[in-house]
């Protein structure tokens, strides 16, 4: 069975610096897609960015963008120029391209912006 | 175009007293999920639906939780009595086609707190 493993429960960053979040999973399919969701504090999960594993090359939105690095099975996620408005649970997400489709969650990682 | 609506936001009941929670998703799409999330802790789904038909419902727990969703618009989840365990919060989400990666879009969910 898949799993995805978050193993920083709490990051913390400095107002406009960078900061990494580690991600990674298991699963001995070949084909499949990785997500970073980000939930505020009002609770409503939002997508962030998503990579298809067919894809070599790294996703990227704006701030955000991802080290996917498929062999190590290990999708992190870096944030340039933190704002106080990126302050969130992040979850990193796993999705199987057969037909089960169901997302395997991570733990989340709580990211704290210091002004 | 409106997001994915849940109501309440918030409900407090005592315990062996029976909740519904009712989710609208955005408009189209015929994925329909219900997650149970604790603090701090990832989204874990309950029951996922393919327009009417629950697809995967491997995780609700049928002895006191129920869903329906009539129509293949929206849904209801009850839970019939509550007990102190439930305490969490209920989100909603829908997405277009799973098979495709597509995005969740979440409602703000619905906070429950049994006494």
């Amino acid at each position: 069975a898949q799993t995805v493993t978050q193993s920083q429960p709490e990051m913390s960053v400095q107002e406009a610096e960078t900061v990494t979040l580690s991600c990674t999973y298991d699963t001995s399919e070949s084909d499949y897609y990785l997500f970073w969701y980000k939930q505020p504090p009002s609770r409503q999960m939002i997508l962030v960015i998503r990579q298809e594993a067919y894809k070599q090359q790294n996703a990227t939105e704006n701030r955000f963008s991802v080290n996917f690095q498929k062999a190590a099975k290990s999708f992190s996620l870096k944030i340039s120029d933190s704002q106080l408005g990126d302050a969130a649970m992040y979850f990193c997400a796993y999705r199987s391209s057969n037909s089960n489709y169901q997302l395997i969650w991570g733990a989340g990682t709580k990211l704290i912006i210091k002004p | 175009e409106a997001g994915v609506v849940q109501s309440p936001r918030y409900k407090i009941i005592e315990k062996k007293q029976p909740v519904a929670f009712w989710c609208n998703p955005i408009s189209g799409h015929n994925t329909l999920y219900w997650y149970l999330q604790n603090l701090g802790q990832g989204p874990e789904l309950l029951i996922r639906y393919e327009n009417e038909e629950a697809v995967d419902d491997s995780q609700l727990p049928k002895d006191r939780f129920s869903a329906e969703r009539l129509k293949g618009v929206d849904s209801t989840l009850k839970i019939q009595p509550a007990e102190l365990g439930d305490s969490a919060v209920y989100l909603c989400a829908s997405s277009l086609n799973p098979g495709s990666g597509g995005e969740l879009f979440f409602g703000e969910g619905s906070r429950l707190t049994v006494l």
